[in-house]
């Protein structure tokens, strides 16, 4: 199993530019979610999914969009890059169909400057 | 609303000296309070699962434990290998927790010097 797989892990943007984020789990689980992660600030939550075809916003999802048109793969878009989404963006899946949920198996992490 | 509150922030020991890390909590029900470790340039990675007051869980050189209002992460004899970002999170069975029922503390930045 390759769990969770993020690409690209390093990315650079100028001010305005668009780009996805790839997340794609071969675990079955129905959760995905991302994160960023910022010194000083934590784990913040940016969107999330339960399922294929659900998706809900988190703490901080202004200037992200997700879609979840398969189990596997759950991207995340920057429409338009602003130097305050400079950060660690990390995928994480939980919980095979049917079952409790339990913890988070996070990918390697994407870190992304916007310039 | 549910909040996380590690301690503390940064710890230095030295490479067999015992300490803990504290993971306060205050939520309207807990499903589960969650150990990960993250190292430099990864991903958090699981460590516990703990679900109610009273339990234990252990693994080589840690040991978790867990009251109604507090997480500890006991370390014994740590060695320099055990340097890492210990994270704390709890799910919240109830609504005060993020969107997706978790909140993440912002961890305990441990250095084990040889």
């Amino acid at each position: 199993n390759a769990g969770v797989t993020q690409t690209p892990k390093f990315q650079v943007l100028k001010t305005g530019q668009s780009m996805t984020l790839q997340c794609a789990q071969d675990m079955n689980h129905e959760y995905m979610s991302w994160y960023r992660q910022d010194p000083g600030m934590g784990l913040r939550l940016i969107h999330y999914s339960v399922g294929a075809g659900i998706t809900d916003q988190g703490e901080v999802p202004n200037g992200y969009n997700v879609s979840r048109s398969t189990t596997e793969d759950f991207p995340l878009r920057l429409l338009s890059a602003a130097p305050s989404q400079t950060s660690v963006y990390f995928c994480a899946s939980r919980g095979p169909a049917g079952g409790y949920i339990g913890e988070l198996f996070f990918g390697e992490g994407s870190r992304l400057t916007v310039l | 609303e549910d909040q996380v509150t590690q301690s503390p922030e940064a710890l230095r020991l030295q490479e067999g000296e015992s300490s803990s890390l504290n993971c306060s909590y205050t939520v309207s029900g807990l499903r589960g309070l969650f150990w990960y470790r993250q190292d430099p340039g990864k991903g958090p990675e699981f460590l516990f699962t703990l679900y109610s007051a009273g339990e234990e869980k252990e693994k080589e050189r840690l040991k978790a434990t867990l009251t109604k209002k507090e997480s500890f992460l006991h370390i014994t004899a740590p060695k320099p290998e055990d340097s890492a970002t210990y994270l704390c999170a709890v799910e919240d069975s109830g609504s005060g927790g993020g969107a997706d029922g978790l909140t993440f503390g912002k961890g305990t930045h441990l250095i084990i010097q040889p």
